[in-house]
């Protein structure tokens, strides 16, 4: 059983455009949601997280949209630049669990 | 900035052989983990570690793995007798604090089987 859900699998954004990622859960114990960022031969690195008290997180150009009744929740890059080509992969986990559950990952491509 | 660090970085291995990837955590890091991923797969959970023992580990994680903080500084994964499947990256991560904070990653193990 897949426990995040993770669309779409590639995304190309124009640069100075928005670029929207997806992820749906199933547990509803789950109550912390990062989003990692992963560069070609390095490993992911936390990039924006949030706790589900909050409908919305903003850091910068990267906010993550939060729906605890739908069990969604989603990464929006502003104004994204090439810089931004990576693959991003949202996660989840709860307070007393033992691993993060990750998403299936999306390479992002932003075109100069 | 503090860090995750992995070695060696690329491994190749004959299938049947035993490999050893190390890890050296951050240092007031509490909880220890593996994930593997496979290339352009997701990352997927291999096992947890505190307090010098396995807390949780995924139905990956089977007789062939082992894992040890030999000298509380490293953590290894063992592979006993490897077989082509296990071709992936190894990414070993730690935590201050176990749910609701940053894991951080290392850059990752390559490990071929041929």
């Amino acid at each position: 059983q897949q426990q995040v859900k993770q669309s779409p699998q590639s995304l190309i954004v124009q640069k100075g455009g928005i670029s929207i990622i997806n992820c749906a859960y199933e547990n509803t114990a789950f109550d912390y949601f990062p989003w990692y960022q992963q560069f070609p031969g390095k490993g992911p690195a936390l990039l924006i997280a949030i706790r589900p008290d909050v409908s919305e997180k903003k850091e910068g150009r990267f906010t993550i949209s939060f729906n605890k009744s739908a069990k969604q929740f989603s990464l929006h890059i502003m104004d994204s630049q090439p810089g931004d080509s990576a693959t991003y992969f949202c996660a989840a986990s709860s307070l007393f669990g033992n691993q993060f559950y990750f998403g299936t990952g999306t390479s992002l491509t932003v075109i100069p | 900035e503090p860090e995750v660090t992995q070695t060696p970085s690329h491994q190749v291995t004959q299938m049947g052989q035993e490999v050893i990837l190390r890890c050296v955590p951050i240092s007031n890091h509490l909880y220890f983990y593996w994930y593997r991923q496979i290339l352009g797969q997701k990352v997927e959970f291999l096992v947890s570690f505190y307090n010098n023992e396995i807390s949780e580990k995924s139905e990956i994680f089977d007789d062939q793995f082992s894992v040890e903080r030999p000298d509380g500084s490293n953590f290894t994964l063992k592979i006993r007798s490897t077989k082509l499947e296990d071709s992936a990256m190894y990414f070993c991560a730690s935590h201050v604090d176990r749910g609701l904070t940053e894991a951080f990653f290392g850059q990752g193990t390559r490990l071929t089987v041929v």
